[in-house]
């Protein structure tokens, strides 16, 4: 079956910290990936996606690596912003059927 | 318009009452989802439609309801509901049924039963 794996939270960084979150997955076939931010009070927003293997999202200074090999999609971001703070969600999608699945969710906090 | 619109944004009703939540969205997509989604935790997949058709039900209690009137719109009847059903109710939108696309978010409906 499909299922998302993430690192638990929540993380707290400083300012221009470099941030990572770990992303695992399993899935039959060739996924879609996704990563989703939620900020405080509102919906889901797309962050990043990658379609294909060794495809690499990025998004306001996010990236994330589509790893057949390792079947990980970590997102990464050089040096995070209060603004940053929110709710990062990983997800995938399979080829067949149209049920995303989502990750636990990883609460990000950047102090000043 | 790259919007999903939810109304309404708070609804708080007791045990007995009737509501409806609304979604819509003019994107041309014709997959709309609702989930589920309480504090601190992913969204829970309740419902999805497919160009106008119910396509899965996640064994959600007949207490909700969902419909579809077009291909813009998605609606989701309580009635009965319980305190455990307090939650952000989620619809999205997506260009694809067979899985390919991205989910487009609404800000959801902060949905409170006393």
């Amino acid at each position: 079956g499909n299922s998302v794996t993430q690192m638990e939270g929540p993380v707290t960084l400083s300012e221009e910290a470099f941030l990572t979150i770990n992303c695992t997955y399993t899935a039959t076939g060739y996924p879609s990936l996704f990563w989703y931010v939620q900020y405080p009070g509102e919906g889901l927003q797309l962050l990043l996606k990658a379609t294909k293997a060794d495809d690499k999202g990025s998004n306001k200074g996010f990236e994330a690596t589509y790893r057949k090999e390792t079947t990980s999609f970590h997102l990464e971001k050089g040096s995070v912003q209060v603004s940053d703070s929110a709710v990062y969600f990983c997800a995938l999608i399979g080829n067949y059927g149209n049920q995303f699945y989502f990750g636990t969710g990883t609460s990000l906090t950047v102090i000043p | 318009d790259t919007e999903v619109t939810q109304t309404p944004k708070h609804l708080v009703m007791g045990m007995t009452n009737k509501k409806s939540l609304k979604c819509e969205q003019h994107m041309g997509h014709r997959a709309m989802y609702w989930y589920k989604q309480k504090a601190k935790k992913p969204p829970e997949l309740m419902f999805v439609y497919s160009y106008e058709k119910l396509s899965i039900n996640e064994s959600v209690p007949s207490r909700f309801s969902p419909e579809c009137p077009n291909s813009s719109l998605l609606n989701l009847h309580l009635h009965a509901l319980q305190p455990e059903d307090s939650a952000l109710y989620l619809c999205a939108s997506s260009y694809s049924g067979r899985g390919m696309g991205k989910l487009f978010f609404g800000s959801g409906t902060q949905l409170s039963v006393l």
